[in-house]
């Protein structure tokens, strides 16, 4: 147990559609990190939280990408307009525990 | 050029080799430094962080060499469910994102 959960595991959606992505760590955390990660590479950061706060995003984390953490616990990514080039498993971090969750593996069909 | 590389493997070695892991890192300010492991279809998980003075762990010993930026991982006595894929990664500052390099990929065989 990781203390980190995820949800979905997978998803399958068709190009175009929207996904919603959650993560939940266990216990309270400040900070919550997103990473990407595409098959043969290693995980690509996206964006984090501190508490309710986005601190910071990178470049992989186009216009179609938003993020939220509402209550500084839980946190969402939201795609939307998918892309095939989207396909990929989307990791939650909690960095003071370096504990990833297990992850959505989404593809876009 | 990549900020974390890492020899690109696949590393095919029978049960109870040594088997040593490079990585190297573009950024001379990075301040901490780990090995991950990923085992097929899973999430990475923190194996060692690793320390200037080298840090051992069981079977598991990692070394830094902050001069020339340099990272190993040896593994001593293979074992088959060492086959993962082991990750370099490296953090710039305080609590900024990991930085992952692409992984090797190790398959111990019988």
């Amino acid at each position: 147990d990781t203390g980190v959960s995820q949800d979905p595991r997978h998803k399958i959606t068709k190009r175009g559609q929207n996904v919603t992505f959650r993560c939940d760590p266990i216990s309270e955390h400040n900070r919550l990190y997103w990473y990407r990660q595409t098959l043969g590479q290693g995980p690509e950061f996206l964006t984090y939280f501190q508490n309710e706060a986005q601190l910071e995003k990178s470049r992989l984390l186009s216009d179609r990408f938003s993020a939220e953490r509402p209550k500084g616990s839980f946190s969402t990514l939201e795609i939307q307009r998918t892309e095939q080039g989207d396909s990929a498993m989307y990791l939650c971090a909690i960095q003071e525990t370096q504990y990833f969750g297990p992850g959505t593996r989404l593809l876009v069909l | 050029r990549k900020e974390v590389e890492q020899d690109p493997g696949p590393f095919n070695v029978p049960e109870g080799a040594t088997v040593a892991f490079n990585c190297t890192y573009s950024n001379s300010a990075s301040q901490s430094f780990f090995w991950y492991r990923q085992d097929c279809r899973k999430e990475p998980k923190l194996l060692m962080s690793v320390y200037s003075s080298g840090n051992e762990d069981g079977r598991f010993t990692a070394q830094l060499n902050r001069a020339s930026q340099y990272i190993s991982l040896l593994i001593r006595d293979s074992k088959l469910s060492d086959s993962a894929t082991y990750l370099c990664v490296v953090r710039n500052s305080g609590n900024t994102p990991l930085v992952f390099g692409k992984g090797t990929r190790l398959s111990v065989i019988a």
